[in-house]
């Protein structure tokens, strides 16, 4: 089946420092990737749209130069925390479809990445 | 926009019986509605995928119903087993999903 790779699961760093996240997609093509935040014991919000080769689509109140957004190749995307803060500490988890990103088609969820700032 | 509504009490029954969540939305008919386990530290793992106008889907001990009239899906667990024990997530969306809090289920040896 499609499998998503998340790197790191883990992260633990400075208040200051930024953070890079990688999610690739292992055994298909993704011209659509999603960023979804959780904090504990609440629902995924969408934060942004990744597209290849083109920019990303910021969800209403989320920081486009906070959360970099980089879909270079059709296999993977990168979510680069800048300057982190302890108020961006959260799960922070990406997911794509064999497809072009429709409804239609089931996501497959990386395993997220647990954001902590000192 | 959609709200995804789902009960966010968890839902404790025993081993053997059957495991019913309910996940309501409010605003347009979606044209598909999907439902996700999640563990805890894990991300979503796809379990079903139901449309506008399928009534039920099945797959193994799970089953899925999509009510227009209500505006509500129910997802339920037959012979439910501790290894049930997880967050299911209720899904819809135009292309990225919105979701609803999830309900925690709690199967009890």
């Amino acid at each position: 089946g499609a499998v998503v790779s998340q790197h790191p699961s883990r992260v633990i760093c400075k208040s200051g420092t930024s953070v890079k996240i990688e999610c690739r997609s292992l055994d298909f093509q993704a011209t659509t990737m999603f960023w979804y935040r959780q904090f504990p014991k609440q629902s995924l919000m969408l934060m942004a749209t990744s597209n290849e080769g083109s920019k990303a689509t910021y969800e209403q109140g989320v920081e486009k130069d906070k959360f970099l957004i980089n879909h270079a190749s059709l296999t993977l995307s990168t979510l680069t925390v800048t300057s982190a803060h302890p108020e961006d500490s959260s799960f922070y988890i990406c997911s794509a479809s064999g497809g072009a990103g429709n409804s239609n088609q089931p996501q497959h969820f990386g395993d997220g990445t647990r954001l902590s700032i000192l | 926009s959609q709200k995804i509504e789902q009960n966010s009490e968890a839902l404790n029954i025993q081993e053997g019986k059957t495991a019913t969540l309910t996940c309501n939305y409010t605003n347009y008919s979606p044209a598909y509605l999907q439902w996700y386990r999640q563990d805890p530290g894990r991300g979503p793992v796809f379990l079903l995928l139901i449309r506008e106008n399928e009534k039920e889907k099945r797959k193994e001990r799970l089953k899925v119903t999509f009510d227009t009239t209500l505006k509500q899906s129910l997802f339920h667990i037959t012979a439910s087993q501790p290894a049930d024990s997880a967050t299911y997530l209720c899904g819809t969306g135009r292309r990225a999903l919105t979701f609803g809090s999830g309900t925690r289920l709690q199967v009890q040896p």
